[in-house]
């Protein structure tokens, strides 16, 4: 069965650095989302991507986050300058497209990548 | 105000035993999906089950059934014959508008226990 993957399943970090989370989506699907999940706190939507473009995006992503398609394969979250609080996991998670009117796309979400800002 | 409640931050259940995860939500649009999600301690998203508002009857797969109630704006989880496996935290989401390409609003979760 297809799934998403996501790489590295955790990552460690300074303070300031820039990180990239990368995401496999599932490869017949075209929309791409990032949400994150601070430890013990319910998950939170950070940004979803379509047709290589910002589709939507929350608060949470600010200047310091980007997202990427760099390939036909790969969906990427950037991290600028992390922060102590951009610790959390950080899931990726994708859908495929059939019908806009009907809500029964389901978003499948990778296993997330543990990322700890020191 | 919160879009998606889940008032049960813990929950016991004997093995075999059904356990209903209360949620309930808010929305004013009458076009909206309802989506509960498993995560286990190794921290993975696992959907089990999907109601759209305009489904007429309520959504089941295999052990796990959505007592869906649109006038009281609810969408419980059943888990029948509970499993060891089944300890976890359950996230209900919800998508609002947006087609079917709308993010999700997830709830605090809901920790359930099974105990042998």
């Amino acid at each position: 069965e297809p799934e998403v993957t996501q790489t590295p399943s955790h990552q460690v970090t300074q303070m300031g650095q820039e990180v990239i989370l990368r995401c496999v989506p599932i490869s017949n699907h075209l929309y791409f989302y990032w949400y994150r999940q601070i430890l013990g706190q319910k998950v939170e939507f950070l940004v979803s991507f379509y047709n290589n473009e910002i589709s939507e995006k929350s608060e949470i992503f600010d200047d310091q986050f980007s997202v990427e398609r760099p390939d036909g394969s790969n969906f990427t979250l950037k991290i600028r300058s992390t922060k102590l609080e951009d610790s959390a996991m950080y899931f990726c998670a994708s859908t495929e497209v059939r019908d806009s009117l009907i809500h029964t796309d389901t978003q499948y979400f990778g296993p997330g990548t543990r990322l700890t800002v020191l | 105000a919160q879009k998606i409640t889940q008032t049960q931050p813990g929950m016991f259940v004997q093995e075999k035993e059904a356990v209903t995860l209360d949620c309930t939500y808010d929305t004013s649009d009458p076009s909206y999906g309802l989506f509960w999600y498993k995560q286990p301690s190794s921290g993975e998203m696992i959907f089990l089950i999907y109601q759209g508002s305009y489904d007429q009857q309520n959504a089941t797969e295999g052990r796990y059934s959505l007592n869906f109630q649109k006038a009281r704006k609810s969408a419980n989880l059943v888990i029948s014959a509970s499993q060891l496996g089944d300890s976890a935290m359950y996230f209900c989401a919800m998508r609002e508008g947006k087609g079917s390409q709308g993010n999700l609003i997830f709830g605090k979760g809901t920790k359930l226990s099974v105990k042998p």
